[in-house]
């Protein structure tokens, strides 16, 4: 198996440009999170979906940013406008619902807004 | 204040020497406790996961978790350079639930 699977590995961009960033998870796995990781913050959930579904969007930062799931094998994280302080590193992880212990991560999208 | 509690360190060690690692939680609702390690520039990956309080021991790696005290453990012993890392532990309420996450601590083996 390939792993969780995100694209781009880096982006690089500039104030109020769309970014959007792509995740493959593991086949089989029916739970998709999208994490934010800064040194100040440390983690952070942003969004999880079950089965395609958006069911906590809680730690969504603000209406720049948004997530879709459109089948079990996709989702995407897009922030527009992007602004600097969303400069971080992203990871998608996919888990089984019923076994805690698989959630495995990508290897995240180091995102730099100028 | 923060529902996982976790010291930044960094943590220096020599080599062969046994790494002591904490968190401290506030949610009396999680069920589930992991360990994960990330290098640096790369995604976590789990080491350890414990279902509600006891000991479990994984080759080198042991955790621990007390729900009394809402405190959970990881023991490297004979550590090496290869374990140098950033440490998180991680808790959820059921199984396949969102992790709530530590702040890491960072953890040098000196040879």
């Amino acid at each position: 198996d390939a792993g969780v699977i995100q694209s781009p590995r880096h982006e690089v961009t500039e104030m109020g440009q769309e970014v959007t960033l792509r995740c493959k998870p593991i086949s089989g796995h029916n739970s998709l999170f999208w994490y934010r990781q800064t040194m100040m913050r440390g983690l952070e959930l942003l969004i999880y979906f079950n089965n395609n579904v958006p069911i906590d969007d809680s730690g969504m930062p603000e209406d720049r940013f948004s997530a879709k799931m459109p089948n079990a094998s996709f989702s995407t994280l897009k922030i527009q406008p992007s602004e600097p302080r969303d400069s971080a590193v992203y990871f998608c992880a996919s888990i089984h619902r019923d076994s805690a212990d698989t959630q495995y991560f990508g290897p995240g999208t180091r995102l730099t807004v100028l | 204040q923060k529902e996982v509690e976790q010291d930044p360190g960094p943590l220096s060690v020599p080599e062969g020497a046994i790494v002591s690692l904490n968190c401290t939680y506030s949610n009396s609702a999680f069920q589930y406790f992991m360990w994960y390690r990330q290098y640096s520039r790369k995604g976590p990956e789990l080491l350890m996961y414990t279902y509600s309080s006891g000991n479990k021991e994984d080759g080198r790696f042991t955790a621990q978790v007390d729900k009394s005290s809402k405190y959970i453990s990881l023991f490297i012993r004979d550590s090496q350079p290869s374990d140098s890392a950033t440490y998180l532990c991680a808790m959820c309420k059921a199984a396949g639930n969102k992790l709530t996450f530590g702040g890491g601590t960072r953890v040098l083996v000196k040879p």
